[in-house]
């Protein structure tokens, strides 16, 4: 079944450094999507991404993150200078239309640690 | 008005009892309401979701129930198993987009 894939599954960084999390969405899948938990909290919509640019993001996705799909398979999330509140989980999603009722389907996370 | 809000945070149901999680929205843009299982270490995974114009929907054990004048959805698992025992996320989006608004989560754990 195919699946949507994250790298690393775990990066511990220190404060103010730059970190890059990757994630390969499902191959035939358009849309593609950033969400975060922190740990305990709900899941926070951070940034969909279409057709080489931004659909639609949140008031979270601030200067300090960028997204950006450098290959037709690869889909990544940066963040410029980490801050110790960005620790979380950060979850990569694909779907394959805009549609609402399409599901989107979600990576196993790559859980981020600022220090 | 984006938020939705669930309830309990908690839940612990011997198995072959009930579960109920409920839920409730504000903001009636919202046109699609998916529920999420969540294991740990793991990422959500689409349960079963539903549309405002219809006040249930079935799927083997487990059953949404929607009042749209109320603005308040619930999840039921019937049967419970052990296996059942996971994080439920209520989500409602609208527009398309995928930009899914999350609940706080119910962490269920079912006892054998």
């Amino acid at each position: 079944e195919p699946e949507v894939t994250q790298t690393p599954s775990h990066q511990v960084t220190q404060m103010g450094q730059e970190v890059i999390l990757r994630c390969v969405p499902i191959s035939n899948h358009l849309y593609f999507y950033w969400y975060r938990q922190i740990l305990g909290q709900k899941v926070e919509f951070l940034v969909s991404f279409y057709n080489n640019e931004i659909s639609e993001k949140s008031e979270i996705f601030d200067d300090q993150f960028s997204v950006e799909r450098p290959d037709g398979s690869n889909f990544t999330l940066k963040i410029r200078s980490t801050k110790l509140e960005d620790s979380a989980m950060y979850f990569c999603a694909s779907s394959e239309n805009r549609a609402v009722n399409t599901e989107a389907f979600f990576g196993q996370g790559t859980r981020l640690t600022v220090v | 008005q984006q938020q939705v809000k669930q309830s309990p945070q908690s839940l612990i149901v011997q198995k072959g009892g009930i579960s109920i999680i409920n839920c409730a929205y504000e903001n009636t843009a919202f046109d699609y309401f998916p529920w999420y299982q969540q294991f740990p270490g793991k990422g959500p995974a689409l349960l079963i979701a539903i549309r405002p114009d219809v006040s249930e929907k079935k799927e083997g054990r487990f059953t949404i129930s929607f009042n749209k004048s109320a603005k308040q959805f619930s999840l039921h698992i019937m049967d419970s198993q052990p296996g059942d025992s996971a994080t439920y996320f209520c989500a409602a989006n609208s527009g398309g987009y995928q930009k899914v608004t999350f609940g706080t989560g119910t962490k269920l754990q079912v006892i054998p």
